[in-house]
């Protein structure tokens, strides 16, 4: 069974660009959570989504910053015209459907350095 | 006041040494409580978790829950060199969103 994974796990993106980050959840898996990890930074929530839904975005940036998690295909995390600051690590993790919502398996993120 | 609290370190110690890592919070809302290990540059792993007070046990690692101080902790019993990582606490209320809050994070290298 494989794991969550994420793509790209590096991306490089110029001041002003958009950087676009993919998560696939585990088989079975139907809630997916964005992380971002800053350097020196623990791990900040940031989105919680069910297909087609979002449930929790309480922890994303007002602008620039979307999710999505449509019926088909990985949960998408977008961030438009980028800046320094958005250079962080973003994890995403799922959790199974009807079992213990407690436990989140994480992937290995996409590393996002801005130019 | 920050929701979760760890001590960053870092912290070093002997191979076969003890490890005692700790975190406080400050909600009494919350009351599932997890310990991740994240190896560098990798995505963080679920090594325990708990949602009551006292102690639960894994092997070489025991999480404790004192709810009535707000404080968690992981023991590694006979720490080995490939313990050194970096250990989250994360913590979740019940009744609100599946979120977690993370503390920190400290990293910990086991010397051979």
């Amino acid at each position: 069974n494989a794991g969550v994974m994420q793509n790209p796990r590096h991306l490089v993106r110029r001041r002003g660009q958009e950087a676009r980050l993919r998560c696939s959840p585990m088989k079975g898996h139907s809630h997916v959570y964005w992380y971002r990890q800053l350097p020196e930074e623990g791990l900040k929530f940031m989105v919680y989504l069910q297909k087609e839904n979002i449930i929790d975005e309480s922890g994303m940036p007002k602008e620039r910053f979307s999710a999505e998690f449509p019926k088909e295909g990985p949960s998408i995390l977008r961030i438009q015209q980028v800046v320094r600051g958005d250079s962080a690590a973003y994890f995403c993790a799922s959790s199974p459907t009807g079992r213990s919502l407690h436990e989140q398996f994480f992937g290995p993120g996409t590393r996002l350095t801005v130019l | 006041q920050k929701e979760v609290e760890q001590d960053p370190g870092p912290l070093s110690v002997p191979e076969g040494a003890i490890v005692s890592l700790n975190c406080t919070y400050s909600n009494s809302a919350f009351q599932y409580f997890m310990w991740y290990r994240q190896y560098s540059r990798k995505g963080p792993e679920l090594l325990m978790y708990t949602y009551s007070s006292g102690n639960k046990e894994d092997g070489r690692f025991t999480a404790q829950v004192d709810k009535s101080s707000k404080y968690i902790s992981l023991f590694i019993r006979d720490s080995q060199p490939s313990d050194s990582a970096t250990y989250l606490c994360a913590i979740r209320q019940t009744g609100g969103s599946e979120k977690l809050v993370f503390g920190k994070g400290m990293k910990l290298t086991v010397n051979p």
